[in-house]
């Protein structure tokens, strides 16, 4: 199993501004994703974070919105840039899942509201 | 399109009693199906997954079931307790890379004393 530790966990920003998540394993690991959880709905995947490269983004997110850092195989950074109260969301970090059968672990998330 | 719909929306019972939570999938080519809880501000955990060849698994007071013909699964909670109140989201994946996960919108359970 992996632990993964997710800051904030929760914070309130002001239109315009941008916030950084962290996102800390416990073990190496390969890939880390980041998600969005907009209120009722499914979890969206945001990008697949790569370790010496560039995050891989999913259609409808881009890098000047949502820029990615991976510095090793234990850490990600995820930032919320120039916020809009659209943006208000659970952003959760995972990893794992990528196999068959293989669990998939999230952190416990943040919780962004924009005002 | 993959898509994923799970039912009901919400649902609340006594502490004590058994529910059934539903979740219709039309995913292909389809590689597994995984059920987690998620409590509130938290992130999600894993329950149970099934591959194509599971028709049954249980975790605890968890049963999870898988019908790969009607492409349907539920998740069955025995003796309910408060902790038990929690979203259930249903995710299947499709045979590929982490991005062809797909999450239904889950089931908000309110297990009431």
């Amino acid at each position: 199993s992996a632990v993964i530790s997710q800051k904030p966990s929760r914070d309130i920003c002001q239109r315009g501004t941008s916030l950084t998540i962290q996102c800390q394993v416990d073990s190496q690991v390969t890939m880390m994703f980041w998600y969005r959880q907009q209120p009722g709905q499914s979890l969206t995947l945001i990008a697949t974070a790569n370790q010496g490269s560039e995050a891989t983004y999913e259609s409808g997110f881009v890098i000047d919105k949502f820029p990615i850092s991976r510095p090793n195989l234990t850490f990600s950074t995820l930032t919320v840039s120039n916020m809009s109260p659209e943006d208000s969301s659970i952003y959760l970090c995972s990893v794992g899942g990528s196999g068959t059968g293989e669990k998939l672990f999230f952190g416990s998330g943040t919780q962004l509201s924009v005002l | 399109k993959n898509q994923v719909e799970q039912s009901p929306q919400s649902l609340i019972i006594l502490e004590g009693k058994n529910c059934t939570l539903q979740c219709n999938y039309t995913v292909s080519p389809f590689s597994n199906l995984r059920w987690y809880k998620q409590d509130t501000g938290r992130g999600p955990v894993s329950l149970t997954i099934m591959t194509f060849s599971e028709n049954t698994k249980s975790n605890g007071r968890y049963t999870a079931t898988l019908d790969a013909d009607t492409k349907q699964s539920s998740l069955h909670i025995t003796a309910s307790q408060l902790s038990d109140s929690a979203s259930y989201i249903c995710v299947v994946s499709a045979r590929g890379s982490q991005g062809n996960l797909i999450f239904g919108k889950g089931t908000k359970l309110s297990v009431k004393p």
